[in-house]
């Protein structure tokens, strides 16, 4: 049962447009999103998070969007730039007392910008 | 800046074999995980641990196990490998906490059963 889904497999988006990645979650007692950033032969890294207390989270070029009545986030990427060609995942979790976070990871957005 | 080693990038294994997946990290963490990365699945947690000697299961533990001696490093061992533990691994650490702390990725080791 996938609790974190990323539907589109691949996006393409032109240089200096908006990019949008989408994310839908089923699991309500998830409490805080983030995002990464996957480039070929790295780990990801971590580009931006949100709390379930918000509805939004902007980070320079990087804003994510919550909304919790529909279980879904979103990443907008503005200006899209050639750099930004990577996987994304988005992530979820629950908030635990004490010991460690655990992630639920979708599926992955191959995002391409073309020049 | 976290560093986040796995000893190496590529292995080759036979089916049965004990296999170890050595992870160190550099940044004084608490937690630890093991990831493993397919397509179509995004990465799926097997093992986890917020201390030493202390481990908790993921998602997928089935035919792993897991290691933690030292605070620093995180081993996972498949007991007898098959060829569907074929597939990237991914070592990450955090800071222990209630707060928002995010995960820390090593590169990668990409295991292929024969």
């Amino acid at each position: 049962d996938q609790q974190v889904k990323q539907n589109s497999p691949s996006l393409s988006v032109q240089e200096g447009r908006i990019s949008i990645l989408n994310c839908d979650y089923t699991n309500s007692m998830f409490d805080y999103f983030l995002w990464y950033k996957k480039y070929p032969a790295e780990g990801p890294t971590f580009l931006i998070s949100i709390s379930s207390i918000k509805d939004k989270n902007e980070d320079g070029r990087f804003t994510v969007f919550l909304n919790k009545s529909a279980k879904h986030l979103s990443l907008h990427i503005v200006p899209s730039q050639p750099g930004d060609s990577a996987v994304y995942f988005c992530a979820a979790s629950v908030h635990r007392i004490q010991g460690a976070q655990k992630l639920v990871f979708g599926q992955g957005t191959r995002l391409t910008i073309n020049p | 800046d976290v560093k986040v080693t796995q000893s190496s990038r590529y292995l080759v294994k036979r089916t049965g074999e004990k296999v170890f997946l050595e992870c160190v990290q550099d940044m004084d963490h608490e937690n630890m995980f093991w990831y493993r990365q397919d397509p179509g699945l995004g990465l799926r947690l097997i093992y986890f641990s917020y201390d030493v000697k202390m481990k908790e299961k993921g998602d997928i533990p089935e035919g792993y196990s897991v290691s933690r001696e030292k605070k620093e490093r995180f081993s996972l061992i498949l007991e007898s490998a098959s060829t569907n533990q074929t597939s990237m691994y991914l070592c990450a650490s955090s800071l222990w906490g209630q707060g928002k702390q995010p995960q820390h990725f090593g590169d990668g080791t990409r295991l292929s059963i024969l």
